[in-house]
């Protein structure tokens, strides 16, 4: 089955700076990489994902990149506020007719005003 | 207006005692989804319905069942709770025939197992 690696596992920014957080998948076959923010006792939200047939996307302050060739993918936030600290967890999925995740491990992000 | 809920939000089983955590989906997706979440970790998928088929991770103990009597409602029934079984249980939807890609997730059952 996929697996899916994350690091950092705890980041720690000041505000206004850059976030970067990096995943890798196993299986060559996953075609649908998305990004969730979990806040403390809440459900995962999707807050951006990617198809295989494209190598970056951008959503205002977050971006998501995808190197399929080396089977990595990152999300990127750009300008942090305190409210973006939550954990974030990457996802891999081969998108068929289900669609089922296999998450990373996450990374706790810690924005210091 | 919620789309995925899910009923209990808490609770509270002994171990042994059988448990059904309930989710329900306003969304008409064909596709429902349980994942387990233990403190810290990431979500882990445990089964999910096609519509009526089932399929199961290979690695989801035999312990954990799941019923979709129709498209609105899927259950999780954990035949005897052990205290490893203690987590956050999400159920997720997401529409299968369409190019839709998105998974909705339910807000959650905390279980406890005492």
């Amino acid at each position: 089955g996929e697996n899916v690696e994350q690091h950092p596992s705890t980041l720690s920014v000041q505000e206004g700076d850059s976030a970067v957080i990096k995943c890798t998948y196993s299986d060559s076959a996953s075609n649908y990489f998305p990004w969730y923010k979990q806040e403390l006792g809440k459900r995962p939200q999707l807050i951006i994902d990617i198809r295989s047939n494209v190598g970056e996307k951008k959503d205002q302050r977050i971006a998501v990149t995808l190197n399929k060739t080396a089977k990595h993918f990152s999300l990127h936030i750009t300008e942090t506020q305190p409210e973006d600290s939550a954990v974030y967890f990457c996802a891999a999925s081969v998108r068929t007719g289900a669609n089922n995740l296999f998450f990373g491990t996450g990374t706790r992000l810690t924005v210091i005003p | 207006d919620a789309m995925v809920i899910q009923n209990p939000r808490y609770q509270v089983t002994q171990f042994g005692k059988p448990v059904t955590l309930s989710c329900s989906q306003t969304l008409n997706h064909n596709v429902m989804y349980w994942y387990q979440q233990k403190s810290s970790q990431a979500p882990k998928l445990l089964f999910h319905y096609y519509d009526k088929d089932f399929n199961n991770e290979a690695d989801t103990p035999d312990n954990f069942q799941s019923r979709r009597p129709n498209t609105s409602f899927c259950f999780l029934d954990i035949r005897s709770p052990g205290l490893g079984d203690a987590a956050m249980y999400l159920c997720a939807t997401s529409a299968g025939k369409t190019l839709a890609y998105e998974q909705y997730f339910g807000p959650g059952t905390r279980l406890t197992v005492t």
